[in-house]
């Protein structure tokens, strides 16, 4: 099956700039998408399709995807970004074919 | 607006199944994709399976293949899904998800919560 990583966790001040990567072969090949879970709600979707952005998600939630390796950039970090992420992607021939990445803890210190 | 509705907690004994609903509205059920996701407790999402409402075709993990049955009911604009043979490690938040096109969820049900415990 194919498999994506991400750090456990990120810490960072807030105004700063957050960025959470998603490691898996040749990532850059698929569709990134990216969801924001705070504790005891569902996920939420925050960046699709690599970078583009639902609408109602802020500006300061970006993405990108080359290589290895799709990032999760949270410019200008505020308290209520504190949450886990999680990464996904269709990988058709593995099985399950919709695979999530293990999340990453963002505080907000 | 969009809004995914699922039952209730359910606690179940092993090898008892449950069935847990997910009922749409604000969109057609017919025009998208349903997922169902779960989450057991401190651990990563984990895809089950989907259904086209539109036509019935399903997909499932093969994890959980033999076990889970994925359903819709066009007329009550809700999916259901069903797992068998439960054991403890069944215990988890179960999840559905609209799929927006190109395996993408963009609305998600509230959670279920479905403890299993004797």
């Amino acid at each position: 099956s194919y498999v994506l990583t991400q750090p456990p966790s990120v810490s960072v001040a807030p105004g700063q700039t957050a960025r959470i990567t998603c490691g898996g072969n040749n990532i850059g090949s698929k569709s990134v998408h990216w969801y924001q879970q705070k504790p005891g709600l569902a996920p939420v979707l925050v960046v699709y399709d690599d970078s583009d952005r639902p609408s109602g998600i802020p500006e300061r939630f970006s993405g990108s995807n080359s290589g290895n390796t799709a990032t999760l950039t949270i410019s200008r970090v505020e308290a209520g970004d504190e949450a886990d992420y999680y990464c996904q992607v269709w990988h058709s021939s593995s099985d399950p074919p919709v695979v999530f990445g293990g999340g990453t803890k963002l505080t907000v210190l | 607006q969009v809004q995914l509705v699922q039952s209730g907690a359910e606690v179940k004994k092993p090898g008892a199944s449950v069935k847990v609903s997910c009922k749409a509205s604000g969109y057609s059920l017919t025009s998208y994709g349903i997922h169902w996701v779960r989450q057991a407790p401190g651990q990563r999402l984990e895809w089950m399976g989907w259904i086209n409402a539109g036509n019935g075709n399903t997909k499932y993990s093969q994890k959980f293949q033999g076990r889970v049955t994925i359903t819709s009911d066009t007329s009550a604009s809700t999916a259901n899904m069903e797992l068998s043979s439960l054991r403890s490690e069944d215990t988890a938040v179960y999840y559905c998800a609209r799929d927006q096109g190109e395996l993408v969820f963009d609305y998600w049900g509230q959670g279920t919560l479905v403890t299993v415990s004797s």
